[in-house]
């Protein structure tokens, strides 16, 4: 059974630094790709990035290149998500979700359950 | 970037009753998915390539569309099917919309 098991919630003060986990089983690591989705309060899915944690290449949103770090572990099968110099506005739900493809597209079979952030002083 | 917008942002209905959510696409797109999401879950797959029900969807749930526009539909809506959808495409990169609440009226 696949599972991405996020680390637990955070409460962290402005200009802080925060390092996320997403811990995956049930499936060959490196054969998928790992992305990130934000989450606001009572807001929508917004997408960060993601990781090829087979050879560790990353994409980013643009908004998200000086925000988030990807990185992950295969010897743990671990996806990593840092976010620097928070503000207010990362306070948020932050997923880890394995990009799964079908025949004729992609989409994000398996979410981990969301960490919660919250960045306040 | 392509994109998505959903309509309408909210929607009540009684059980019993169908129910359709649209999406529409700035751009052709070949496929759409969606999730459904209940407040303190993650979102799940709920209809991917379009018309396929994720694994455990009851049957009342179908996806159609084509082009720039999709639907997801409700045949008869029943007290669990409440939550918030988002449809996805997967062109160059993702891309969702912003979310459609299905209250029970």
């Amino acid at each position: 059974e696949v599972q991405l098991q996020q680390s637990g919630p955070e409460l962290q003060r402005p200009g802080a630094s925060v390092k996320l986990s997403c811990k995956a089983s049930g499936y060959t690591f490196t054969e998928y790709y790992m992305y990130w989705v934000k989450q606001r309060p009572k807001q929508g899915l917004e997408l960060i990035g993601r990781i090829d944690p087979e050879d560790g290449s990353t994409d980013y949103v643009e908004k998200f290149k000086n925000k988030a770090t990807l990185t992950a572990d295969t010897s743990s099968n671990t996806a990593y998500m840092q976010l620097s110099s928070l503000t207010s506005e990362d306070t948020a739900t932050y997923f880890c979700a394995r990009e799964g493809f079908t025949t004729v597209g992609g989409y994000f079979d398996y979410w981990g359950q969301g960490v919660m952030v919250t960045v306040s002083s | 970037e392509i994109v998505l917008t959903q309509s309408p942002t909210t929607i009540a209905a009684s059980p019993g009753e169908k129910v359709t959510i649209t999406c529409r696409a700035s751009s052709s797109v070949s496929y759409m998915y969606w999730y459904q999401q209940k407040p303190g879950a993650s979102p799940k797959p709920w209809i991917y390539d379009t018309s396929k029900l994720a694994s455990g969807v009851p049957n009342r749930f179908s996806g159609s569309g084509s082009g720039t526009s999709y639907s997801l539909t409700i045949n008869t809506m029943e007290t669990e099917d409440a939550a918030t959808y988002y449809c996805q495409q997967w062109s160059s990169t993702y891309t969702f919309g912003a979310g459609t609440k299905l209250e029970l009226k």
